[in-house]
Protein backbone atom coordinates (compact mmCIF):
# COMPACT_ATOMS: atom_id res chain seq x y z
CA UNK A 1 0.00 0.00 0.00
CA UNK A 2 1.40 3.60 -0.91
CA UNK A 3 1.54 6.12 2.15
CA UNK A 4 1.35 9.43 2.10
CA UNK A 5 3.52 11.47 4.61
CA UNK A 6 2.90 15.42 5.18
CA UNK A 7 5.50 17.54 6.89
CA UNK A 8 5.05 20.09 8.85
CA UNK A 9 2.24 18.23 11.26
CA UNK A 10 1.93 22.17 12.12
CA UNK A 11 3.11 25.45 10.51
CA UNK A 12 3.21 28.54 12.28
CA UNK A 13 3.19 31.80 9.54
CA UNK A 14 2.10 35.30 9.20
CA UNK A 15 -0.25 37.68 6.95
CA UNK A 16 2.10 37.79 3.71
CA UNK A 17 4.22 34.86 4.46
CA UNK A 18 5.30 32.36 1.88
CA UNK A 19 4.51 29.02 3.36
CA UNK A 20 5.49 25.71 1.65
CA UNK A 21 3.84 21.97 2.95
CA UNK A 22 5.31 19.16 1.99
CA UNK A 23 3.63 15.58 0.97
CA UNK A 24 5.81 12.57 0.31
CA UNK A 25 5.04 9.01 -1.32
CA UNK A 26 5.98 5.84 -0.27
CA UNK A 27 6.50 4.79 -3.82
CA UNK A 28 6.06 6.73 -7.19
CA UNK A 29 2.74 8.11 -8.14
CA UNK A 30 3.64 10.22 -11.00
CA UNK A 31 1.31 13.27 -10.43
CA UNK A 32 -1.57 11.85 -9.37
CA UNK A 33 -1.67 13.81 -6.30
CA UNK A 34 -4.00 16.09 -5.31
CA UNK A 35 -4.28 18.98 -2.23
CA UNK A 36 -7.14 20.28 -0.47
CA UNK A 37 -8.09 23.29 2.16
CA UNK A 38 -10.51 22.13 5.34
CA UNK A 39 -11.68 24.64 7.79
CA UNK A 40 -13.14 23.22 11.26
CA UNK A 41 -16.92 22.30 10.41
CA UNK A 42 -16.81 23.27 6.58
CA UNK A 43 -16.60 21.06 3.56
CA UNK A 44 -12.73 20.36 2.18
CA UNK A 45 -12.33 22.70 -0.71
CA UNK A 46 -10.13 21.17 -3.73
CA UNK A 47 -7.14 23.52 -4.11
CA UNK A 48 -4.59 21.43 -6.81
CA UNK A 49 -5.36 18.33 -8.64
CA UNK A 50 -2.31 15.98 -11.18
CA UNK A 51 -0.32 17.39 -8.77
CA UNK A 52 -0.17 21.22 -10.45
CA UNK A 53 -3.28 22.52 -11.67
CA UNK A 54 -5.37 24.74 -9.95
CA UNK A 55 -8.83 23.99 -9.51
CA UNK A 56 -11.31 26.64 -11.04
CA UNK A 57 -11.91 29.64 -8.59
CA UNK A 58 -8.98 29.07 -6.52
CA UNK A 59 -6.98 31.85 -5.91
CA UNK A 60 -3.40 31.76 -7.92
CA UNK A 61 -1.18 32.51 -4.70
CA UNK A 62 -1.75 28.52 -4.37
CA UNK A 63 0.56 26.69 -6.38
CA UNK A 64 1.69 23.16 -6.57
CA UNK A 65 4.52 20.93 -7.94
CA UNK A 66 6.38 17.62 -7.78
CA UNK A 67 6.22 14.24 -9.39
CA UNK A 68 7.13 10.62 -8.20
CA UNK A 69 7.44 10.80 -4.75
CA UNK A 70 7.73 14.48 -3.73
CA UNK A 71 5.36 17.06 -3.82
CA UNK A 72 4.61 20.52 -2.44
CA UNK A 73 1.79 23.09 -2.15
CA UNK A 74 2.53 27.01 -2.00
CA UNK A 75 1.19 29.56 -0.57
CA UNK A 76 2.74 32.44 -1.86
CA UNK A 77 1.82 35.30 0.53
CA UNK A 78 -0.53 34.05 3.03
CA UNK A 79 -4.24 35.97 3.64
CA UNK A 80 -5.96 36.32 6.40
CA UNK A 81 -8.43 33.09 5.06
CA UNK A 82 -5.47 31.04 4.27
CA UNK A 83 -5.34 29.94 8.29
CA UNK A 84 -6.67 25.88 8.00
CA UNK A 85 -5.86 22.21 7.73
CA UNK A 86 -4.23 21.34 4.55
CA UNK A 87 -4.05 17.96 3.41
CA UNK A 88 -2.44 15.88 0.10
CA UNK A 89 -4.47 13.07 -1.41
CA UNK A 90 -2.82 10.29 -4.17
CA UNK A 91 -5.29 8.75 -6.47
CA UNK A 92 -5.44 6.38 -9.13
CA UNK A 93 -7.61 5.07 -11.83
CA UNK A 94 -8.77 1.84 -9.45
CA UNK A 95 -10.04 4.01 -8.09
CA UNK A 96 -7.88 4.07 -4.83
CA UNK A 97 -7.78 6.98 -2.60
CA UNK A 98 -5.20 7.82 0.17
CA UNK A 99 -4.43 10.85 1.99
CA UNK A 100 -1.48 12.49 4.07
CA UNK A 101 -2.00 13.30 7.81
CA UNK A 102 -2.84 16.95 7.31
CA UNK A 103 -0.66 19.92 8.12
CA UNK A 104 -2.52 22.56 10.62
CA UNK A 105 -1.33 26.30 9.15
CA UNK A 106 -1.66 28.29 11.86
CA UNK A 107 -1.27 32.27 12.78
CA UNK A 108 2.17 32.87 14.67
CA UNK B 1 -23.87 25.36 -7.91
CA UNK B 2 -24.17 21.53 -6.50
CA UNK B 3 -24.11 20.66 -3.02
CA UNK B 4 -24.05 17.74 -0.88
CA UNK B 5 -25.51 16.69 2.73
CA UNK B 6 -24.66 13.84 4.96
CA UNK B 7 -27.82 13.02 7.12
CA UNK B 8 -28.01 9.56 9.48
CA UNK B 9 -28.11 9.05 13.00
CA UNK B 10 -25.46 10.60 15.11
CA UNK B 11 -25.26 7.55 17.72
CA UNK B 12 -24.95 3.86 16.60
CA UNK B 13 -24.80 1.02 19.15
CA UNK B 14 -21.62 -1.72 18.51
CA UNK B 15 -22.11 -4.41 16.34
CA UNK B 16 -25.36 -2.74 14.20
CA UNK B 17 -25.15 -1.19 10.99
CA UNK B 18 -24.45 2.52 10.44
CA UNK B 19 -26.60 4.35 7.70
CA UNK B 20 -26.27 7.50 6.12
CA UNK B 21 -27.27 9.15 2.89
CA UNK B 22 -26.07 11.92 1.05
CA UNK B 23 -28.68 14.22 -0.92
CA UNK B 24 -27.15 16.03 -4.24
CA UNK B 25 -29.03 19.12 -4.70
CA UNK B 26 -27.65 21.53 -7.78
CA UNK B 27 -26.88 18.66 -10.19
CA UNK B 28 -27.66 15.63 -11.29
CA UNK B 29 -26.29 12.60 -10.15
CA UNK B 30 -26.17 10.79 -13.52
CA UNK B 31 -23.11 11.99 -15.08
CA UNK B 32 -20.44 10.00 -16.82
CA UNK B 33 -17.51 12.38 -15.47
CA UNK B 34 -17.93 11.44 -11.68
CA UNK B 35 -18.42 8.97 -8.77
CA UNK B 36 -20.21 9.44 -5.40
CA UNK B 37 -17.79 8.38 -2.58
CA UNK B 38 -17.87 8.20 1.10
CA UNK B 39 -14.71 9.65 3.63
CA UNK B 40 -14.10 9.23 6.93
CA UNK B 41 -12.02 10.98 9.10
CA UNK B 42 -11.45 9.86 12.94
CA UNK B 43 -10.99 11.60 15.88
CA UNK B 44 -7.32 12.61 16.24
CA UNK B 45 -6.91 10.79 12.72
CA UNK B 46 -6.17 11.58 8.63
CA UNK B 47 -8.92 11.12 6.41
CA UNK B 48 -10.24 7.06 4.95
CA UNK B 49 -11.61 6.92 2.02
CA UNK B 50 -14.38 4.62 2.03
CA UNK B 51 -15.76 3.44 -1.32
CA UNK B 52 -17.32 5.24 -4.16
CA UNK B 53 -20.02 4.25 -6.33
CA UNK B 54 -20.75 4.58 -10.43
CA UNK B 55 -24.60 6.39 -11.22
CA UNK B 56 -24.77 2.66 -13.00
CA UNK B 57 -23.83 1.18 -9.64
CA UNK B 58 -20.90 -0.26 -9.90
CA UNK B 59 -19.32 0.48 -6.61
CA UNK B 60 -15.42 0.44 -5.39
CA UNK B 61 -14.14 -0.19 -2.22
CA UNK B 62 -11.10 0.29 0.55
CA UNK B 63 -10.15 -3.11 1.05
CA UNK B 64 -9.37 -2.83 4.27
CA UNK B 65 -13.52 -2.50 4.66
CA UNK B 66 -14.61 -4.30 1.96
CA UNK B 67 -16.24 -6.83 3.89
CA UNK B 68 -18.82 -4.58 6.23
CA UNK B 69 -19.41 -2.14 3.31
CA UNK B 70 -21.73 -1.15 1.32
CA UNK B 71 -22.75 1.68 -1.19
CA UNK B 72 -26.16 2.47 -3.66
CA UNK B 73 -27.68 4.89 -5.23
CA UNK B 74 -31.01 5.61 -6.10
CA UNK B 75 -31.03 7.89 -9.04
CA UNK B 76 -34.81 9.01 -9.02
CA UNK B 77 -34.07 10.44 -5.60
CA UNK B 78 -31.02 11.83 -6.43
CA UNK B 79 -29.06 10.47 -3.39
CA UNK B 80 -26.50 7.66 -2.77
CA UNK B 81 -25.95 5.56 0.49
CA UNK B 82 -23.54 3.67 2.82
CA UNK B 83 -24.12 0.93 5.26
CA UNK B 84 -21.01 0.02 7.47
CA UNK B 85 -22.13 -3.40 9.55
CA UNK B 86 -20.57 -4.38 12.95
CA UNK B 87 -19.66 -1.32 13.91
CA UNK B 88 -17.33 -0.92 16.69
CA UNK B 89 -15.45 2.32 18.92
CA UNK B 90 -13.42 2.20 15.90
CA UNK B 91 -15.97 3.33 13.62
CA UNK B 92 -16.21 6.72 15.28
CA UNK B 93 -15.38 9.69 13.02
CA UNK B 94 -16.73 12.16 10.69
CA UNK B 95 -18.56 11.09 7.77
CA UNK B 96 -18.32 13.10 4.20
CA UNK B 97 -19.42 12.23 1.41
CA UNK B 98 -17.79 13.43 -1.75
CA UNK B 99 -18.14 13.81 -5.46
CA UNK B 100 -14.61 12.47 -6.81
CA UNK B 101 -13.55 12.63 -10.61
CA UNK B 102 -13.99 9.41 -12.77
CA UNK B 103 -10.65 7.86 -13.87
CA UNK B 104 -7.73 10.26 -13.53
CA UNK B 105 -9.46 13.66 -14.19
CA UNK B 106 -8.57 14.98 -10.84
CA UNK B 107 -9.17 14.60 -6.93
CA UNK B 108 -12.43 15.74 -4.78
CA UNK B 109 -14.55 18.71 -6.33
CA UNK B 110 -17.13 18.91 -3.85
CA UNK B 111 -17.67 17.82 -0.13
CA UNK B 112 -20.53 17.74 1.94
CA UNK B 113 -19.84 19.62 5.58
CA UNK B 114 -19.50 15.66 6.79
CA UNK B 115 -21.42 14.22 9.79
CA UNK B 116 -20.10 13.24 13.34
CA UNK B 117 -21.56 9.78 14.14
CA UNK B 118 -20.55 7.55 17.10
CA UNK B 119 -20.08 3.96 17.93
CA UNK B 120 -21.62 3.70 21.50
CA UNK B 121 -23.57 1.33 24.05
Amino acid sequence: DIQMTQSPSTLSASVGDRVTITCRASQSISTWLAWYQHKPGKAPKLLIYKASSLESGVPSRFSGSGSGTEFTLTISSLQPDDFATYFCQHYNSSPMYTFGQGTKLEIK
Amino acid sequence: QLQLQESGPGLVKPSETLSLTCAVSGGSIISTDYYWGWIRQPPGKGLEWIGNIYYTGSTYYNPSLKSRVSISVDTSKNQFSLNLSSVTAADTAVYYCARPYYGLLGGMDVWGQGTTVTVSS
